[in-house]
């Protein structure tokens, strides 16, 4: 069952701009991940915050988290024509079992050059 | 460099035939799962391991076993196969504790006709 859910599903950008993606989920987290998959390949692990932060920071990327929301986002600044790929937020639920996953669908983005 | 791989990158299957998907990772993680990726209906779990000769349910258990011999080795069989089982399946290793991604294989684009 998917717990988060990415906004926009699609995304059609101009390099060097920014892109923001959301991603909303239903319960309590222990942490949120995103991850990114170039077309037709497995997914990369981009970025882990956990529930008691509130951003954090990997190179062009910017993560936020607001607990009270339910909700986080994912930004890329200055992207390039190879960020275009399919983003996907992760959470691990704090009633669930070990280091369980859950995926959103996903956040498609197409940077043209 | 640390890895996941998965045998196949593409195969074609025969509906009824017996198949087997293995996913080997040299990282020593103790969590392996099998997920499907079909369009518009995101990453799903269908099984995963915590240990040797471990194995859980995860939500589309049906039409699958899995065999976990050892610890670097998790095969993904599909008894009978079907053509709805045609997808795109992704091999996962993980850390058991909490607050550690998961590192993904390229994925076997399986057809069955």
């Amino acid at each position: 069952s998917q717990q988060g859910e990415e906004d926009p599903q699609a995304l059609s950008i101009q390099e060097g701009e920014n892109a923001t993606m959301n991603c909303s989920y239903k319960t309590s987290i222990n942490n949120l991940q995103w991850y990114r998959q170039n077309s037709g390949r497995g997914l990369v692990h981009l970025i882990l915050i956990r529930s008691n932060e509130r951003e954090k920071h990997s190179g062009r990327l910017r993560v936020t988290l607001d607990t009270s929301k339910k909700s986080s986002s994912l930004l890329i600044t200055a992207s390039r024509a190879a960020d275009t790929a399919s983003y996907f937020c992760a959470t691990d639920a704090l009633t669930g079992a070990g280091n369980m996953l859950t995926f959103g669908g996903g956040t498609r983005l197409m940077v043209k050059p | 460099d640390v890895k996941v791989t998965q045998s196949s990158r593409y195969l074609v299957k025969r509906t009824g035939e017996k198949v087997f998907l293995e996913c080997v990772q040299d990282m020593d993680h103790e969590n392996m799962f099998w997920y499907r990726q079909d369009p518009g209906l995101g990453l799903r779990l269908i099984y995963f391991s915590y240990d040797v000769k471990m194995k859980e349910k995860g939500d589309i258990p049906e039409g699958y076993s899995v065999s976990r011999e050892k610890k670097e080795r998790f095969s993904l069989i599909l008894e009978s196969a079907s053509t709805n089982q045609t997808s795109m399946y992704l091999c996962a290793s993980s850390l058991l504790p909490r607050d550690y991604g998961y590192t993904f294989g390229s994925g076997t684009r399986l057809t069955v006709v």
